[in-house]
């Protein structure tokens, strides 16, 4: 099946600064992905759209200055956090599903990053 | 606006043993899709069976079967001849017809007892 890659898995960083992961879709082009954002033992929760070429659509709450999507290319969208607090720390996932196939393809899955802010 | 709601945060069954998950949502559409989604411990979600609102048949994967039941908005899956591996949280997900935007339940927690 398709592959979505998600890139760091894991990472640590102080409180203030800005982390960058990266989703990218291996094996297909993709015009959309979307950004979620997973507390322990919860569901996901859609964080925005990233679309390339354009800007990101954000759910309501999201704070875009604050969580920045770049869609540079058909393969690869970036999440910034930026100035991350430690109310910031959760399990991020990206997901893409190949265009043109119909809306009863799957959605496939980055193997997130948990990102934790200290 | 579509909601999915999954009514058992946790559940458990006796390996080989059969189990059901249930799942509902709410929509005004009369073309959508369904999906089951399993995350495991290494949190990679993994997708597990889909269905066609527009298919009156209950898709099957092997030992994964649903019940979909379109006027109750109803759609439930069931686990046979339940395996360790089995063991994970499960997502069941709403996607319209038009659109890529999933809707996700809020899990549930299969353990599988040996």
């Amino acid at each position: 099946g398709a592959v979505v890659s998600q890139h760091p898995s894991w990472v640590i960083c102080k409180s203030g600064t800005s982390v960058k992961i990266e989703c990218r879709s291996l094996d297909f082009q993709a015009t959309t992905m979307f950004w979620y954002r997973q507390f322990p033992k919860q569901s996901l929760m859609l964080m925005a759209t990233s679309n390339e070429g354009s800007k990101a659509t954000y759910e309501q709450g999201v704070e875009k200055d604050k969580f920045l999507i770049n869609h540079a290319s058909l393969t690869l969208s970036t999440l910034t956090v930026t100035s991350a607090h430690p109310e910031d720390s959760s399990f991020y996932i990206c997901s893409a599903s190949i265009p043109g196939q119909g809306p009863n393809t799957e959605a496939f899955f980055g193997q997130g990053t948990r990102l934790t802010v200290v | 606006a579509q909601t999915v709601t999954q009514s058992q945060p946790e559940m458990s069954v006796q390996e080989a043993e059969t189990v059901t998950l249930s799942c509902t949502y709410d929509t005004s559409e009369s073309d959508y899709y369904l999906f089951w989604y399993k995350q495991p411990p290494s949190r990679q979600m993994i997708l597990v069976i889909r269905q066609e609102a527009y298919k009156q048949q209950n898709a099957t994967e092997n030992r994964f079967s649903v019940n979909f039941q379109k006027a109750a908005k109803s759609f439930s899956l069931k686990i046979s001849d339940s395996q360790l591996g089995d063991a994970a949280m499960y997502f069941c997900a709403y996607r319209m017809n038009t659109g890529n935007q999933f809707y996700f339940g809020t899990g549930t927690s299969l353990t599988v007892i040996p």
